[in-house]
């Protein structure tokens, strides 16, 4: 089993949608929860971190985790075509520097 | 301020060559990782340097990759002889510090496409 599973999409959505991105993970470790955005051609950029589980809210962003799942959500209120990237869930351990990534999932927000 | 530089952002060479990528990390950031992402894979966590030293190599593949950062700037990561299962995109990203962790953003770099022939 994959220590973290993200649907690759594509995701496909008309502008000003609700977008809902998953991811489950395995490793009952992980105590920070992390949601990276990934322009092409660009490194990703960390969006939203949280650390427990329950919501965080960042604008039009909401970050949800739910450790006694092992699941992880982003939601996108709104979404605009400048969305459109590939989101990449992300998850490092108490006290360590190394973060595992989801393969991203890729969206498309169509004006 | 300037972000997290890579250099070159390709490079095209055939197996058995030598590669060396750089990183300029942003400046007085004392973390320093690489990444990589090899085709249809999740990105991969390589190494990360607190100022000049190693902290954790536990992500590098192999004795092929040696990764330096000569006093506590920019850090190389060469590849020798390098394979063909070494394609892929490279990523630089900075932090802060003192020590990183968890709650240290990560800056990342562009990155460096690598293609093995």
């Amino acid at each position: 089993q994959k220590e973290v599973e993200q649907d690759p999409g594509p995701l496909s959505v008309p502008e000003g949608a609700i977008v809902s991105l998953n991811c489950t993970y395995s490793n009952s470790a992980f105590q920070y929860f992390m949601w990276y955005r990934q322009y092409s051609r660009k490194g990703p950029e960390l969006l939203m971190y949280t650390y427990s589980s329950g919501n965080k809210e960042d604008g039009r962003f909401t970050a949800q985790v739910d450790k006694s799942s092992k699941y992880i959500s982003l939601f996108i209120r709104d979404s605009q075509p400048s969305d459109s990237a590939t989101y990449l869930c992300a998850f490092s351990y108490t006290g360590g520097f190394k973060t595992i990534f989801g393969a991203g999932t890729r969206l498309f927000v169509k004006a | 301020e300037a972000g997290v530089t890579q250099f070159p952002s390709h490079s095209v060479i055939e197996k058995g060559q030598t590669v060396t990528l750089r990183c300029d990390p942003i400046s007085g950031h004392d973390n320093l990782y690489w990444y990589r992402r090899v085709m249809g894979k999740e990105i991969k966590f390589l190494l990360h340097f607190v100022k000049e030293s190693k902290q954790d190599e536990s992500g590098m593949p192999n004795n092929r990759f040696l990764a330096e950062r000569t006093g506590g700037t920019y850090s190389t990561l060469k590849v020798q002889p390098a394979e063909l299962e070494d394609s892929g995109v490279y990523f630089c990203a900075s932090s802060q510090g003192p020590s990183g962790g968890n709650t240290d953003t990560q800056y990342f770099g562009p990155g460096t496409r690598l293609t093995v022939l």
